[in-house]
């Protein structure tokens, strides 16, 4: 059992481009998150899906974006990365936010911009 | 405000010690609490849901005041691996549309 993959682990990226950050889980979880992780901040929500087809933001939706179009899958994208989105990025799935089971994370994506 | 905020810390404290950390949240609507915790450049994971009656797990005891709106964490007997960033979690939203929203993190430090 995988739990949660995130791909790649690392990323060095120039200001401007694109990449999109992998994220599978095979628990068939339907609520997944995207998380970002700065020094003395802690993890700031992104976007979450409460199932495939339905995506929301968070705290942080600003330059990001997401789609669902499976339970399995909830890539996120960065249409032309900034330096200020040089950050620890965060996959997590849980079955609900309410349903008493923790949240599973991802190994986290360690991504730079320069 | 922050919707949910923690005292960064660090908190230093000696082998044995008993430590209290404390999380406030703005939505009095929220739903459900967790405590997790975060070795360095480590994921986080669950340490412990908060339930309305109080709950306890071998050395840790979590709380919620829904009237003042924190939970709080104590850990008594501090061991070294204990040492940690402790992060609080709260859920905003109704049944399983929630949003789960993090605290910042305190990060404990047990000396021998």
């Amino acid at each position: 059992n995988a739990g949660v993959t995130q791909t790649p682990k690392f990323q060095v990226l120039k200001t401007g481009q694109s990449m999109t950050l992998q994220c599978a889980q095979d628990m068939n979880h339907e609520y997944m998150s995207w998380y970002r992780q700065d020094p003395g901040m802690g993890l700031r929500l992104i976007h979450y899906s409460v199932g495939a087809g339905i995506t929301d933001q968070g705290e942080v939706p600003n330059g990001y974006n997401v789609s669902r179009s499976t339970t399995e899958d909830f890539p996120l994208r960065l249409l032309s990365a900034a330096p200020s989105q040089t950050s620890v990025y965060f996959c997590a799935s849980t079955p609900g936010p309410n349903s008493g089971q923790p949240q599973h994370f991802g190994d986290g994506t360690r991504l730079s911009i320069l | 405000r922050k919707e949910v905020e923690q005292d960064p810390g660090p908190f230093n404290v000696p082998e044995g010690a008993t430590v209290a950390f404390n999380c406030t949240y703005s939505n009095s609507a929220s739903q459900s609490f967790f405590w997790y915790r975060q070795d360095c450049r480590k994921e986080p994971k669950l340490l412990m849901s908060v339930y309305s009656s109080g709950n306890e797990d071998g050395r840790f005891t979590a709380q919620l005041n829904r009237a003042s709106q924190y939970i709080s964490l104590l850990i008594r007997d501090s061991k070294l691996s204990d040492s940690a960033t402790y992060l609080c979690v709260v859920v905003n939203g109704s049944s399983n549309t929630g949003k789960l929203i993090f605290g910042q993190g305190t990060t404990l430090q047990v000396k021998p």
